[in-house]
């Protein structure tokens, strides 16, 4: 199975400063067609996840574009240029290249300093 | 507007059996494979099964293989989980999300709660 370990766990931020958290894959997380199937999803405090990013770096629709994702192989990262209140919450990236099963990471929590 | 709004979540016993819903609504159902997710009390999230969207290909965890079985009833866009030996482990919100062409859990439902305990 794919293990993701994300870093850092937690993530203090100051408001209008970014923040970045990366992902990183115990195999490499591209197809036989060259495609990598790599996602983030934000979890707010009391509700559901939401996607942000899907395949390594096309963000949702309605996702602040301060939100954007990198990546390729084993390694992944998400980035907030400048975090927001609303940013507060757990991160969590997931791959489906190599399934089942669908496998996230541990989550990281951005918290407000 | 989509929604996935699931119910049937419970406290029941070890041992116990439940069944899960989520009723799809606001986009065609059967166009859609569809998966339960999990997330323990102040855990993480966790797969636990996949069905294809004509209900032919189905996965589940190692965790749940044996125990728990995903179905769906394309003609009342219905998904399902019924969960048989339950165990104290399996105490979790039970989410049900979407998956279309490789582009999983753009929509996730708001959870149902099972908690199994004595």
């Amino acid at each position: 199975d794919v293990v993701l370990t994300q870093s850092p766990l937690s993530l203090p931020v100051t408001l209008g400063q970014p923040a970045s958290i990366s992902c990183r894959s115990s195999q490499r997380l591209v197809d036989s067609r060259g495609n990598t199937y790599l996602n983030w999803f934000q979890q707010r405090p009391g509700q559901s996840p939401r996607r942000l990013i899907y395949k390594v770096s096309n963000r949702d629709s309605g996702v602040p574009d301060r939100f954007s994702a990198s990546g390729s192989g084993t390694d992944f990262t998400l980035k907030i240029s400048r975090v927001e209140a609303e940013d507060i919450g757990v991160y969590y990236c997931m791959q489906n290249t190599h399934w089942p099963p669908y496998t996230f990471g541990q989550g990281t929590k951005l918290e407000i300093k | 507007e989509v929604q996935l709004v699931e119910s049937g979540g419970d406290l029941i016993q070890p041992g116990g059996s439940l069944r899960l819903s989520c009723v799809a609504s606001g986009f065609t159902f059967s166009d859609y494979w569809m998966h339960w997710i999990r997330q323990a009390p102040g855990k993480g999230l966790v797969w636990v099964a996949r069905i294809s969207d004509d209900g032919s290909g189905i996965n589940h965890a190692d965790s749940v293989k044996g125990r728990f079985t995903i179905s769906r009833d394309n003609a009342k866009n219905t998904l399902y989980l019924q969960m048989n030996s339950l165990k104290v482990e399996d105490t979790a919100v039970y989410y049900c999300a979407r998956d279309r062409l490789a582009e999983p859990y753009d929509k996730w439902g708001q959870g149902t709660l099972v908690t199994v305990s004595s």
